[in-house]
């Protein structure tokens, strides 16, 4: 198992607001991802990062951007947030050689 | 088109009885395929996780099974209880791509009754 923590667990907030969803480990692992899920549907990978500096888009377009400066830590960054980026959002890291998915409590974000 | 196909959509038991929650896949290749188990609100907690050359695996009163000749999988739950109530995820992952990308199923929601 590994440990995995998102800050906020759920966020209310208005249409235009910037936020930033934190994600970090501590067991150094190099791959990590994010992603979204709406009620009752699959998730579906924005982005993921292989290491320090690394990081790219996943099949979903999201108009969220993240940043890999640390190796613990993985924040995604909305900079007008709106309605429809209502959503969960999941972060996970990679792990062994089959990159089994190792999840985050995630953060439920509600856009007004 | 690689898709994940999970039946059924939803799933009402009675605790202590057993259920078989179903997964068919067209990813190809192929490379793995997971069980998730994701409770309400939270993030997935993996189950098992099965390649190519294994057709079975065991995570307590959890079985899962792959026929990779026709690309399915089961998940078994043995005596159920009233914490198994979740959501129940398949993954399957390919070997096609630097990534290993992971195709997701829409989950079973299973609900256990007293």
């Amino acid at each position: 198992e590994a440990d995995i923590y998102q800050t906020p667990r759920y966020l209310v907030i208005g249409t235009g607001k910037k936020i930033t969803l934190e994600c970090s480990q501590t067991m150094g692992h190099d791959k990590m991802y994010w992603y979204q899920q709406d009620p009752g549907m699959e998730l579906h990978l924005i982005h993921y990062s292989y290491g320090v500096n690394s990081t790219e888009k996943g099949d979903l377009s999201s108009e969220s951007t993240v940043s890999r400066i640390r190796t613990e830590h993985f924040p995604l960054t909305l900079e007008s947030a709106r309605p429809s980026h209502t959503s969960q959002y999941l972060c996970a890291l990679g792990q062994g050689e089959t990159d089994t998915q190792y999840f985050g409590p995630g953060t439920r974000l509600t856009v007004l | 088109k690689n898709q994940v196909e999970q039946s059924p959509q939803s799933l009402i038991i009675l605790e202590g009885k057993n259920c078989t929650l179903q997964c068919n896949y067209t990813v190809s290749p192929f490379s793995n395929l997971r069980w998730y188990k994701q409770d309400t609100g939270r993030g997935p907690v993996s189950l098992t996780i099965m390649t190519f050359s294994e057709n079975t695996k065991s995570n307590g009163r959890y079985t899962a099974t792959l026929d990779a000749d026709t690309k399915q999988s089961s998940l078994h739950i043995t005596a159920s209880q009233l914490s198994d109530s979740a959501s129940y995820i398949c993954v399957v992952s390919d070997r096609g791509s630097t990534l290993g990308r992971l195709y997701f199923g829409r989950g079973t929601q299973l609900t256990v009754w007293p």
